[in-house]
């Protein structure tokens, strides 16, 4: 088992524009979600998903959007990013307790 | 709102010196609590779920305590290797999960 796999694994964006996050889980969880940390803040939920075509707002989804099309993936949109946007993206994964995450996105916007 | 905070924010220890990490939580109806050990440049890795007041984990050289307001880690006779972050996360209500911001635990030989 792969377990929760992310892609891509870095990425730099110039302001203004789009890019789309996969998220991929290959134990069947049911719920899925997107965080971002930044120094000193921890993990932020920016969306999550409590089953295919389910997604759910967090404490930080402005300037992000989120599809969960099957089950096994997640996929986190920005649709005009900002340099407020950088930071790294974590998807998790989650019967229902302990969640796996997965190695992150290093995301840059200039 | 449901809040974790977690101190100290950085520990230093010398190889073998024991010591505990807190976790102060204030949440409607904790589910749970978690543990989570990440290192630089992975995401976070699972150590231990505790759901009651008085639970206690453990596992190779950490233990973990909960009461109705904190939870502990602690480190028996740390090595190296046990340098990373900690972070605590709690599940309220739902299937939201917040975490702390975590403490940087460093183990110099």
């Amino acid at each position: 088992n792969a377990g929760v796999t992310q892609t891509p694994k870095f990425r730099v964006l110039k302001t203004g524009q789009s890019m789309t996050l996969l998220c991929a889980q290959d134990m069947n969880h049911e719920y899925m979600y997107w965080y971002r940390q930044d120094p000193g803040m921890g993990l932020r939920l920016i969306h999550y998903s409590v089953g295919e075509g389910t997604t759910a707002k967090g404490e930080v989804p402005d300037g992000y959007n989120v599809s969960r099309l099957k089950k096994q993936n997640f996929l986190l949109g920005l649709e005009s990013a900002a340099p407020s946007q950088t930071s790294v993206y974590f998807c998790a994964s989650t019967l229902g307790g302990e969640q796996f995450f997965g190695p992150g996105t290093r995301l840059t916007v200039l | 709102e449901d809040q974790v905070t977690q101190s100290p924010e950085a520990l230093r220890l010398q190889e073998g010196e024991s010591s505990s990490l807190n976790c102060s939580y204030t949440v409607s109806g904790l589910r749970g609590l978690f543990w989570y050990r990440q290192d630089p440049g992975k995401g976070p890795e699972f150590l231990f779920t505790l759901y009651s007041a008085g639970e206690e984990k453990e596992k190779e050289r950490l233990k973990a305590t909960l009461t109705k307001k904190e939870s502990f880690l602690h480190i028996t006779a740390p090595k190296p290797e046990d340098s990373a972050t900690y972070l605590c996360a709690v599940q309220a209500s739902g299937q939201n999960f917040v975490f702390g911001p975590g403490t940087r635990l460093s183990v110099l030989p």
